[in-house]
């Protein structure tokens, strides 16, 4: 059964970097994901479409401060030089018959 | 540029049925893929279905099959979102999404959200 698996927490202090990760379950590691973020009070926006060989698109005006990469069955999304506006909740995605979300991380900018 | 405007707030009755809608401009309306997504207070995101924009055809998430329809207006570049037999349960904010193709894969455009509210 596909399934996504992300911490529901992170922190980092403004200004560092901070990597999120996104585990497909056994059996799914050539997967790809996308990653969404979501700010406080607003929709999700589109980040960027990830491969399972790390290659990735990212979406209209993404800063260059956000890439991603993969490794096996895990997808991580890198955030550097972490802003104020970087704290929100971000879920990764995939696709089969249906959409899959994973239960988003909440990342904390200290 | 690429834009969803979706109806305002609704407030409904347990019981009731609610539509809300998903304006879209700056591409061509038939040539992608349509998903809404809700998401609860204080929860994540939950897919509900989907619709081949070009052809019609729809998929549901079991969860909501049979009370759930996803259609759409071609000549009004319009998707919508039918939920019937309304709980407080769906209580939630509703979002159409645009997949990045004419089939299931991944988003790249949102909505603003639809808060509906379902209270006696």
């Amino acid at each position: 059964q596909l399934v996504l698996t992300q911490s529901p927490s992170a922190s980092a202090s403004l200004g560092a970097s901070v990597k999120l990760t996104c585990t497909l379950s056994s059996g799914h590691s050539n997967y790809a994901i996308a990653w969404h973020q979501q700010q406080p009070e607003k929709g999700p926006r589109f980040l960027m479409k990830l491969n399972s060989d790390g290659s990735h698109s990212k979406g209209d005006g993404i800063p260059d401060r956000f890439s991603g990469s993969s490794s096996g069955s895990e997808r991580y999304l890198t955030i550097s030089s972490l802003q104020s506006e970087d704290e929100a909740d971000y879920y990764c995605q995939t696709w089969g018959t249906g959409i899959l979300f994973g239960g988003g991380t909440k990342l904390t900018v200290l | 540029q690429v834009q969803l405007v979706q109806s305002g707030a609704e407030v409904k009755k347990p019981g009731a049925s609610v539509k809300v809608s998903c304006k879209t401009s700056g591409y061509t309306f038939t040539t992608y893929a349509m998903h809404w997504v809700r998401q609860a207070p204080g929860q994540g995101l939950e897919w509900m279905g989907w619709i081949n924009v070009g052809n019609g055809y729809t998929k549901y998430s079991q969860k909501f099959q049979g009370r759930v329809t996803i259609y759409r207006d071609t000549s009004a570049s319009t998707a919508y979102m039918d939920v019937s037999r309304l709980t407080s349960e769906d209580t939630a904010v509703y979002y159409c999404a645009r997949d990045s193709s004419i089939a299931i894969r991944y988003f790249d455009s949102w909505g603003q959200g639809t808060l509906v509210t379902v209270s006696s």
